[in-house]
């Protein structure tokens, strides 16, 4: 079956500007997450989704950054007036529950670059 | 200091050789263990969840030590396609992954 998917796969764009970054989980998973991985560091946690409620928001680095989901399924990340430490990729993932071991899949994420 | 700790390598090993990884973890709360795997430019992948018995896949053993916190990931007979980054990953609440850096695998002909 299909997998998570992200678009755009690549986003250039200049600071100061606003950047949405789409992700479209795999269909019947419940619960979604977004994650950042920026060079030389580890994935990092940024905001986690039960349906369309987001329980956990605490890694979200600045108010800069905001997150929907609509109708249980596509996810929007938002980053508002862009700085170049934001340039990172944004992957995102979903799981069926949210128990230890529901597994998550990530999507193939969305690399933004900020000049 | 980060909560997820690796060597970030690179080891370099040829074909058939085992090899293996070692991560720590600081908080000690920490409740399921994996290991990932990601491939250059692309998503990580759910290789092993890590139990306290000990565990293995094929080629693959996974460890835990929970007095020392440490978790360890041995890959034997290696192969070409074993080259990649491997991810240390816990969780402390049931959903929130936490990464380490990762340990990077070059396997050579």
């Amino acid at each position: 079956g299909a997998g998570v998917s992200q678009s755009p796969s690549n986003k250039v764009t200049e600071k100061g500007k606003d950047v949405e970054l789409r992700c479209d989980p795999i269909s019947g998973h419940t619960a979604l997450y977004w994650y950042r991985q920026s060079l030389g560091q580890g994935l990092e946690f940024l905001i986690y989704f039960q349906g369309n409620s987001a329980p956990d928001k605490s890694g979200l680095p600045s108010d800069r950054f905001s997150a929907e989901r609509t109708g249980g399924s596509v996810s929007t990340l938002t980053i508002q007036r862009t700085q170049q430490e934001d340039s990172a990729v944004y992957l995102c993932a979903s799981s069926y529950g949210t128990g230890q071991f529901d597994t998550q899949y990530f999507g193939p994420g969305t690399r933004l670059t900020v000049l | 200091r980060k909560e997820v700790e690796q060597d970030p390598g690179p080891f370099n090993v040829p074909e058939g050789a085992t090899v293996a990884f070692n991560c720590t973890y600081s908080n000690s709360a920490s409740q399921s263990f994996f290991w990932y795997r990601q491939d250059c430019r692309k998503e990580p992948k759910l290789l092993m969840s890590v139990y306290s018995s000990g565990n293995e896949d094929g080629r693959f053993t996974a460890q835990l030590n929970r007095a020392s916190q440490y978790i360890s990931l041995l890959i034997r007979d290696s192969k070409l396609s074993d080259s990649a980054t491997y991810l240390c990953v816990v969780i402390r609440s049931s959903y929130k992954l936490i990464f380490g850096s990762g340990t990077r695998l070059l396997v050579r002909p």
